[in-house]
């Protein structure tokens, strides 16, 4: 079956550090990962995301490269802000499982002043 | 409108009550989600509808019944609950059901707790 793993958080760091959360994926078929941040007290929303190998997804400073030769769909920020603390969500869905999301565990970011 | 709505945004019920759960969308997707999210925790599908017909159930208990009336609504009706169903339900909605490109819009959730 399909699965997303994250890497584990909580991640801390100081503004305008550089940021990368890691994101591997299993699927059976030709995936498209997602980047959703779910801000406190909110739902998710997408960040970003890539339908397919060596595509970039770009958003808010925020990008990520599908990456099929190693499975994986890193996270990074230049530059993050403390409004950027959240929780960040890695997700795929492919077309065999019925177009349905694997989200990963989530990661935890905080941004100190 | 790239609006997913849910109403109430908090609820309280005891274990004997029946209440529901509502999400509307005016974007003209025709896939709708119902997730339940526990602290820490990212969302667990629980159902979808394509079409307005129910295409997925997660082998929800039956306390848990969708119903969705037309295009744009979604409710998910709660009756005879536990407290270990107390979470964040997420509603979401996607443009075409089955179509992996498509991206999830979810409403802000409703945070239920069972006493």
């Amino acid at each position: 079956g399909n699965s997303v793993t994250q890497m584990e958080g909580p991640v801390t760091l100081s503004e305008e550090a550089f940021l990368t959360i890691n994101c591997t994926y299993t699927a059976t078929g030709y995936p498209s990962l997602f980047w959703y941040v779910q801000y406190p007290g909110e739902g998710l929303q997408l960040l970003l995301k890539a339908t397919k190998a060596d595509d970039k997804g770009s958003n808010k400073g925020f990008e990520a490269t599908y990456r099929k030769e190693t499975t994986s769909f890193h996270l990074e920020k230049g530059s993050v802000q403390v409004s950027d603390s959240a929780v960040y969500f890695c997700a795929l869905s492919d077309n065999t499982n019925a177009g349905k999301s694997t989200f990963g565990d989530g990661t935890t970011l905080t941004v100190k002043p | 409108d790239t609006e997913v709505t849910q109403t109430p945004k908090h609820l309280v019920m005891g274990m004997t009550n029946k209440k529901s759960l509502k999400c509307e969308q005016h974007m003209g997707h025709r896939a709708m989600y119902w997730y339940k999210q526990k602290a820490k925790k990212p969302p667990e599908l629980m159902f979808v509808y394509s079409y307005e017909k129910l295409s997925i159930n997660e082998s929800v208990p039956s306390r848990f019944s969708p119903e969705c009336p037309n295009s744009s609504l979604l409710n998910l009706h709660l009756h005879a609950l536990q407290p270990e169903d107390s979470a964040l339900y997420l509603c979401a909605s996607s443009q075409e059901p089955g179509l992996v490109s498509n991206e999830q819009f979810f409403g802000p959730g409703t945070r239920l707790t069972v006493l």
